[in-house]
Parts: C-alpha cells; sequence; structure tokens
C-alpha cells in the first residue's frame, strides 16, 4: 500500500553531534522525496528534496541519502544545535510532478546539552 | 512574509456547524493543497489544485468537505455539519506549477470540535 514509515519514534543527541533520520517508503514507482522539519505549533518546514535519479544530496548540515535498492531514506544532520530539535517527516510523491506527497509518521529528535 | 498563509490559527466549533478556513499560497505558485494532521502523525493529503481546477481528491475527502480556489489565488477548505473526527490540524501547502518542486506549508488551523 501507500505508506512511508520510519524506524524510530524517537531519537536523543548530544549537540555538537551527528544524527542520522532514516525512512522507509513502499511504492517503488515514487520519483521524488523531500524531508520536513515540524516544531511544535507550526506547519512543515521544508529541509532538502532528491529526486529518484539522485542517491545523495547535500544542502547546509544536512545530507539525503536514497536507497532505491532497498528503499530506503536517511537525513543526515551534522553537529546538531538545540534549534534542530522538532519532529522530522520524510515524504514521497506519488504521481508525476509534486501531486500528493506521502508522510511517515515522523521521528521525534532531540538535542541535549 | 511572502510564505503561505492560513486563517484562522484556531477554530472551535460545536458539532455539527459549519466552518470554513482560507489559504493564501504564495503569490506565484500555480499548485495548493490540503492536508490533515492529527496528533502524532504526519500530515494526509486531502486535495490539490492547478490554478483554479481542483485535480485529485483524496477518499479522505467525504461529502461534507468542500474546497474551492475559484481564481486560482486563495483557496478555502468548507466542513459541513462538523463531526467528532473531524478535530484536526489542517494544512495549505504551494509550489511552484513545473516539476518536482517542494511544497511549502502553512502553520495551519487548528479545528476543535466540541
Amino acid at each position: 500500500g501507500e505508506s512511508v514509515g520510519l524506524h524510530l519514534p524517537t531519537l536523543s543527541v548530544q549537540e555538537g553531534d551527528n544524527s542520522i533520520i532514516n525512512c522507509a517508503y513502499s511504492n517503488s514507482a515514487s520519483d521524488y522525496f523531500i524531508w520536513y522539519k515540524q516544531e511544535s505549533g507550526k506547519g512543515p518546514q521544508f529541509i532538502i528534496d532528491i529526486r529518484s535519479n539522485m542517491d545523495k544530496r547535500q544542502g547546509q548540515r544536512v545530507t539525503v541519502l536514497l536507497n532505491k535498492t532497498v528503499k530506503h531514506l536517511s537525513l543526515q544532520i551534522a553537529a546538531t544545535q538545540p534549534g534542530d530539535s522538532a519532529v522530522y517527516f520524510c515524504a514521497e510523491n506519488i504521481g508525476q510532478g509534486a501531486q500528493k506527497l506521502v508522510f511517515g509518521q515522523g521521528t521525534r529528535l532531540t538535542i541535549n546539552p | 512574509d511572502t510564505g503561505v498563509s492560513q486563517d484562522p490559527r484556531h477554530k472551535i466549533t460545536k458539532r455539527g456547524q459549519n466552518v470554513t478556513f482560507r489559504c493564501d499560497p504564495i503569490s506565484e505558485h500555480n499548485r495548493l493543497y490540503w492536508y490533515r494532521q492529527t496528533l502524532g502523525q504526519g500530515p494526509e493529503f486531502l486535495t490539490y489544485f492547478q490554478n483554479e481546477a481542483q485535480l485529485e481528491k483524496s477518499r479522505l475527502l467525504s461529502d461534507r468537505f468542500s474546497a474551492e480556489r475559484p481564481k486560482g489565488s486563495f483557496s478555502t477548505l468548507e466542513i459541513q455539519r462538523t463531526e467528532q473526527g473531524d478535530s484536526a490540524m489542517y494544512l495549505c501547502a504551494s509550489s511552484p506549477g513545473d516539476g518536482n518542486q517542494p511544497q511549502h506549508f502553512g502553520d495551519g488551523t487548528r479545528l476543535s470540535i466540541l
């Protein structure tokens, strides 16, 4: 069925450490993936995206890895800061163009001082 | 602020009443999306517009729900005869009209049904 899931519901890391958030998706036809960050009381905030013809993409302090063989997506955050504490969602696009996103249940990232 | 704007931010109403939410997308974005999010879950797709045309609707969008985007700019989502299960955060997003582009979300309207 259409679903995107996360391996861990919560993740705690020390400030300054790197964090890795994982995501498994089920639709092999999905062609576009996005990571969002959501803070309490706010809407999802775009972090980084990747198309299915790529396996890695880097942004500022963030890297997304895509493994289409095992349908796995990960978000790496380098040198975590207190402001990185939030719920992180992966989302896959089903269909041509960004028409419909299917979200996972999210991972709550907590940064410990 | 040139992001997606939603109004109201919070709505409390009694069961059986009608409610309407408004979304103003990023001005140059042709596509507009509505999602629903319940506590502890990711957003669930409801419907989307390309300009004024409503191109897809989820089966979650029962006949009590209707969305419009009459001039291809702002959109409204109306829920008639609200039920307890309608309590959720209703999120709007927009994106440019070409290719795979990220959807940018507003901060949502939180609906509470008494």
